[in-house]
């Protein structure tokens, strides 16, 4: 069984330009978690989504947006890239939204985006 | 809304003996808190995880224990090995509303062989 994958593992970007990031959850898991990854920080939220609806946002501007396929796989955008945006990506998969659901969810090894 | 703190930042220990790593949370209603192990350059693997309504749980070297009235938890780890040498990050969340997850700021373990 394959665990979460997203794609692209590295990507170098420049100041403006717009980055699209994939996930493809564990198998039969419904719910997909975005976190943003600074060096040196722990990972913060950016969205929830669950059955192709958004079910939490964090603190992240506009600039950020995501949804998820029919097929439970995920893409985050990020628009008018910053240079404070360069960070590692990491999505997280559990089965469902809440409760036992919810517990221990996996993480994929995430996108280093770097915005020069 | 949630503010993890975590403590220390850094931790060093000579191989075999143990590690705690403190971590206080600020949202009363946060009742689950995993611990995820992250090596460099790799994605954060959850190592131990405890709900509000259990006071300690233990895996093998691994436990965590939560006091809920000072809102704090701990990871203790026995016998470190080389192996353990990671960040470890503690995190909470309010399992009703989603898997939004808080996580603290990390602690770099280093275990001196």
């Amino acid at each position: 069984d394959a665990g979460v994958t997203q794609s692209p593992t590295h990507l170098i970007k420049t100041r403006g330009q717009q980055v699209t990031l994939r996930c493809s959850p564990i198998s039969g898991h419904k719910s997909v978690s975005w976190y943003q990854q600074v060096l040196g920080q722990g990972p913060q939220f950016i969205f929830q989504y669950y059955e192709k609806e958004e079910r939490g946002r964090g603190n992240f501007p506009d600039r950020f947006s995501a949804r998820q396929f029919p097929n439970y796989s995920s893409e985050l955008n990020v628009n008018a890239l910053l240079l404070g945006d360069s960070a590692l990506y990491l999505c997280a998969s559990s089965l469902g939204l809440r409760g036992r659901d919810n517990y221990g969810y996996t993480f994929g090894s995430g996108t280093r985006l770097t915005v020069v | 809304g949630e503010n993890v703190e975590q403590h220390p930042s850094t931790l060093s220990v000579q191989e075999g003996d143990s590690a705690v790593i403190k971590c206080t949370y600020s949202d009363s209603a946060s009742n689950y808190f995993p611990w995820y192990k992250q090596e460099l350059g790799k994605r954060p693997q959850l190592i131990i995880d405890i709900r509000s309504n259990v006071g300690e749980k233990k895996d093998q070297r691994i436990a965590v224990t939560l006091n809920k009235t000072a809102k704090h938890f701990s990871l203790h780890i026995t016998e470190t090995q080389p192996e353990d040498s990671a960040v470890y990050f503690c995190a909470a969340s309010i399992m009703e509303y989603g898997n939004k997850l808080v996580f603290g700021a990390g602690t770099i373990l280093r275990v001196k062989s």
